[in-house]
């Protein structure tokens, strides 16, 4: 059974660094092909893909983020991170991470709801 | 503005069917058989229903279907249920440097 569960801070200030872990189970990053993605849906709005990091280390990032996202991988916790530096409060969503293969996202985690508020 | 167009609504009686399109350009859909369509109910993850194309995951009804044509995807639905009101979201594989690409959703409902 795979399951995935996003962790972190409920809020966050203007202008901090965001850091988000998703720790995951019944499967193994270290596999051919699988990936870990982070993607966010704002309230009432719709889902953003943020970044991806592939079970060889290679990773992707949204375009319109890149200079402010990084992702890491950690195979021996199982658990994939993702900063995000100088948040603002349009970063506000739920963040969920999310198992990847053959180019789809087959598992998500139930999401965790980040509020970016001085 | 997302990369994949999705109408952002569509409503249907019990029973009907109804199709959700979603175009992009020949550099992800056209391009690859690697589209997929998850839905979302309010205040849940999103759930996989259609992966390359026209592969429904083990567990979901087989009154959801995916087909495409060119640079559209299609997810249909037949025999509409209550239960079936939600958000739907597609997305592809992209030649581009990022390999993933969203819809902007579409919001069913179910009359």
């Amino acid at each position: 059974q795979i399951t995935l569960k996003e962790s972190g801070p409920m809020l966050v200030k203007p202008t901090q660094t965001l850091t988000l872990t998703c720790t995951f189970s019944g499967f193994s990053l270290s596999t051919s092909g699988v990936g870990v993605g982070w993607i966010r849906q704002p309230p009432g709005k719709a889902l953003e893909w943020l970044a991806l990091i592939y079970w060889d280390d290679d990773k992707r990032y949204s375009p319109s983020l890149k200079s402010r996202l990084t992702i890491t991988k950690d195979t021996s916790k199982n658990q994939v991170v993702l900063t995000m530096t100088n948040v603002d409060p349009v970063d506000t969503a739920t963040y969920y991470c999310a198992h990847r293969t053959r180019s789809s996202w087959y598992y998500w985690g139930q999401g965790t709801l980040v509020t970016v508020s001085s | 503005q997302s990369a994949l167009t999705q109408p952002a609504s569509v409503s249907g009686s019990p029973g009907q069917s109804i199709t959700i399109s979603c175009t992009g350009t020949s550099s992800d859909i056209g391009g690859y058989n690697y589209v997929s369509w998850y839905q979302q109910h309010p205040g849940k993850a999103p759930k996989l229903m259609i992966y390359d194309v026209i592969n429904r995951p083990s567990g979901v009804s087989n009154r959801f279907s995916g087909s495409k044509s060119g640079n559209t995807a299609s997810l249909t639905i037949s025999g509409l249920q209550a239960e079936d009101e939600a958000d739907y979201f597609c997305s592809s594989y992209t030649s581009s440097t990022t390999h993933v690409v969203f819809g902007g959703g579409t919001k069913l409902t179910v009359l």
